[in-house]
């Protein structure tokens, strides 16, 4: 059974640092595309980061512009557990984090999310 | 950047009604539209995939229509657990998969 579980949320400060896990089962992460996506209080979801498979894609990154240079996003294989490593933390990062998974369809050309973990709640204070 | 709208932001239904919600592309997307189902203090839950496709375990009164900007999510005799928020998401524009703003749908 495919399982995402993320931890290390919390409260920051402001320019502050927090370090997200995402610990998966069910499948291994080397082999597989992986998103966190974000959603602040009472607001819709935003796509943060994605990383690339290891295997095929050569576990490029990418990030939202809202978060690019203070964020990186990695994987450590031999845990099997996605990072989110968030640096200089501002107000608007407050959010509830999801790790989820990317699984591909029409022979790899398209996306969707199929499985998500539970959340965990970034707070940065002012 | 490829940006999401939906309409409704949100609507009232009943028990048995039929809804559909619209999502609509800033630009041709072909069918890399996904829909997702969110509950309160819960993640998204997958729907339909490929504008039209349904996810293995989601009922059948859920399909979703469309391709190039316009789409659509119908759901026919609407359920208790079905009053949920919605979101689509596109999939045309690599790396980053953008959101809808959402729908919610309330008693």
């Amino acid at each position: 059974e495919v399982q995402l579980v993320e931890a290390g949320g919390g409260l920051a400060p402001r320019g502050g640092s927090l370090r997200l896990s995402c610990a998966a089962s069910g499948f291994t992460v080397r082999s597989s595309f992986l998103t966190w996506v974000r959603q602040a209080p009472g607001k819709g979801l935003e796509w943060v980061s994605v990383i690339y498979s290891g295997d095929y894609s050569g576990g490029n990154t990418y990030y939202a512009d809202s978060v690019k240079g203070r964020f990186t996003i990695s994987r450590d294989n031999s845990r099997n557990t996605l990072y989110l490593q968030m640096n200089s933390l501002r107000a608007e990062d407050t959010a509830v984090y999801y790790c989820a998974r990317l699984r591909g369809y029409s022979y790899g050309t398209a996306f969707t999310n199929d499985y998500w973990g539970q959340g965990t709640l970034v707070t940065v204070s002012s | 950047d490829i940006q999401m709208t939906q309409s409704p932001s949100s609507l009232s239904a009943s028990v048995g009604d039929r809804i559909t919600i619209t999502c609509r592309a800033s630009q041709s997307i072909s069918t890399y539209l996904n829909w997702y189902q969110q509950k309160p203090g819960k993640a998204p839950n997958l729907l339909i995939y490929g504008a039209s496709s349904l996810e293995s375990g989601v009922p059948s009164r859920f399909s979703g229509s469309g391709s190039g900007t316009d789409f659509t999510l119908t759901i026919t005799s609407l359920q208790p657990e079905d009053f949920a928020t919605y979101f689509c998401q596109q999939s045309f524009s690599t790396p980053l998969f953008t959101f809808g703003p959402g729908t919610k749908v309330d008693i």
